[in-house]
């Protein structure tokens, strides 16, 4: 069981807007702004579009936005393109022993 | 272009130790401004943190393999290592080796932000 909790999937069409949720506690999420969000396409090795809650690496499209409330982090697609049918994951720094914690990935199906 | 690539043995057999190393190019282990990390991933499941290591030796493990694993760093050849011993089947993964940033004054590690392409390793007798 992953310490962060995400939706096994999601879907929408192209153009449309999708959301994942992340869930943590105070210890991870809730406390401290270093939630960062990566992208996986079969096969391929992650990465990182979101970090610091919403920031941006430098290449990674605008249509990708994170956020934060309480213990829950969003990631967010704008104008979904059949390319970005992947798997996501959270992670978020962590006040207890272990330090980094990943969410259980969603699923990301663009219809 | 900051590079890493995984290397090493792609079976070990139950009870052995698994030995990886990641090389890195267009960057260097040496940076002071981040730490650099080993994360598994078992065929089909998500992401798992294994621990992560500061040029001076300074190392992060995930508790649930801290008493298998060693990570460790050669400067001089702009790499870092992984060993996990006692291996099981459940060791079964693709492993990554990756850039991982943290917050300077206080220690607290934070984005991977460039990742090799990963190596299955198996383990079967």
């Amino acid at each position: 069981q992953s310490a962060l909790t995400q939706p096994a999937s999601v879907s929408g069409s192209p153009g449309q807007s999708i959301t994942i949720s992340c869930t943590g506690t105070s210890n991870d999420v809730g406390g401290y702004n270093y939630v960062s969000w990566y992208q996986q396409h079969p096969g391929k090795a992650p990465k990182l579009m979101i970090y610091d809650v919403n920031k941006r690496p430098s290449g990674v499209s605008n249509r990708f936005s994170g956020s934060k409330s309480a213990n829950t982090a969003s990631l967010s697609i704008s104008g979904l393109q059949a390319e970005d049918e992947a798997d996501y994951y959270c992670s978020s720094y962590t006040s207890s022993s272990t330090h980094v914690v990943f969410g259980g990935g969603t699923t990301l199906t663009v219809l | 272009q900051l590079q890493l690539q995984e290397s090493g043995p792609g079976l070990v057999k139950p009870s052995e130790t698994l030995s990886l190393t990641c090389t890195v190019s267009g960057g260097s282990v040496s940076s002071t401004n981040y730490y650099w990390g080993w994360i598994r991933q078992p065929p089909g499941k998500g992401l798992e943190w294994i621990g992560s290591i500061y040029y001076s030796g300074s190392i992060y493990y995930n508790p649930s393999l801290k008493s298998r694993v060693s990570i460790s760093v050669d400067r001089s050849k702009n790499q870092f290592s992984l060993r996990l011993s006692s291996v099981t089947a459940a060791d079964t993964a693709v492993y990554y080796c990756a850039r991982h940033s943290f917050v300077g004054r206080l220690g607290y590690l934070k984005s991977f932000d460039s990742w090799g392409q990963g190596t299955l390793v198996a383990v079967s007798s």
